[in-house]
Parts: structure tokens; sequence; C-alpha cells
């Protein structure tokens, strides 16, 4: 399975923008980037996914670098509920499944 | 739409004993997967059933087992369980394909004394 590599932690102040960088130099053309979070005591939840263009969402925007070998997940605002562990995910080939490989993700704490 | 539940949410369990636990996915979603999460090893791929069948199994041993009904529920079986089998379990279900998501359970917190 393709790898990525996040920070392993990242700090933000309330309502300002945040940047999440994933690193992912061994993607496919056919690798799908996924971003999930997890909250404090709960399941991880979905955030956005992309293939190749940017992608925009109620939640987050995902800008997607020209080549794929790294991806930015961008919250606007970031409020206190936004703290969690953030995975930036690859999705490969369907035969493959639809499993989730999960790295350590970036923990993010938001100040207020 | 209700979400993906897991029963029960909290399970104490000795060494030795078994344990099964179990999922109902969102309707209409025939894709249900395991993961297992711990403070040392992270969320870890357990195994995905799609449509009664186990399309993928993570590395784990052979103890840690499931199936899944027609009915898209599934289970997992934990047999003759030791102290590092303590984890928070989680399920998620999705439609399937590479560019749906997958939507998770609260999990299940099993302690095993």
């Amino acid at each position: 399975d393709a790898k990525t590599t996040q920070p392993n932690s990242m700090e933000s102040n309330e309502e300002e923008p945040v940047h999440l960088p994933c690193n992912h130099s061994t993607i496919s053309g056919t690798d799908y980037i996924h971003w999930y979070r997890q909250l404090p005591s709960q399941g991880p939840e979905y955030v956005i996914h992309g293939l190749t263009s940017n992608v925009n969402n109620r939640m987050a925007s995902l800008a997607i670098a020209e080549d794929r070998k790294s991806s930015t997940l961008i919250l606007h605002r970031a409020t206190l509920r936004d703290a969690a562990v953030y995975y930036c995910i690859l999705r490969g080939p369907l035969r493959a499944g639809n499993m989730l490989t999960f790295g350590g993700g970036t923990r993010l704490m938001v100040k207020p | 739409k209700a979400g993906v539940t897991q029963t029960p949410r909290y399970l104490i369990k000795t060494r030795g004993q078994q344990v099964t636990l179990s999922c109902s996915p969102i309707s209409g979603h025939r894709s249900v997967s395991w993961y297992q999460q711990t403070p040392g090893q992270g969320l870890q791929f357990l195994f995905e059933y799609f449509s009664e069948t186990q399309r993928n199994k993570g590395n784990f041993p052979g103890r840690f087992s499931g199936r899944q009904f027609s009915n898209s529920r599934s289970e997992m079986n934990v047999s003759t369980l030791e102290l590092g089998d303590s984890a928070l379990y989680l399920c998620a279900s999705s439609l399937g394909g590479l560019d749906t998501e997958a939507f998770f359970g609260q999990g299940t917190r099993l302690t095993v004394v």
C-alpha cells in the first residue's frame, strides 16, 4: 500500500484557518486521497476525499498538488470542536476492497 | 437515517474467554469493515465483509474471526482472549467503492482482565 506522511501534531488558534499537510510520494494514478478525523472518544468520521482536482465541502477543502505527491486539508475557521486526530489515507485499487489503512495522523490542538 | 450501531458499548472479559461483538451497518450498505484501536498500535484493519464474503483480512491471528449475515449485519469473534486484546473495536460500513465514504460506529470497548 502507498504510504502517507503527516506531522504528529499541529496547533491552531480558534477562528483561524488551518492547513494540515500530507505527503504521499508513492501515490499511484488510481489512488484516491481520503481524510478522516477522530474526535476524542468517538469513531473516525469522514471529512473529504479527492482524486486529482481540489475539492470543497461543508466541512473543509482539499488541495491536491499538481503531481499528486502531496495534499493539504484546509479548515477555513478552526473551532474548538475541530480538535481531533486527522488521518490522510490513500485508497487504492478496488481489489483491495474498502479497507482503510490508518497511519499515525496529525493531532490538531485548537486554542481559544 | 440511523448510523452504524455497535453492541455492546463496553465489555469486560477474563483471559481465555471468547467474545462476540455485533455491528449493524447503515441500511443499504453491503460493506462492513472491522478495526482494532489501541494506544500503542493505533487503528489497525481486521477484516472486511462484502455481501457475506470476506474480501480482505488484516494481519491478525486466527483467534480473530468474523462473519456477515444476509441483512449485512456483521459479528466479530475473538477466542481465547489475551490481555493484549484489550482495545476499542470499531466497525465501519460503506456502499463500497474507492470514492465512497465509510461511516464508523462508536465502537465497543473491550477490556480483558
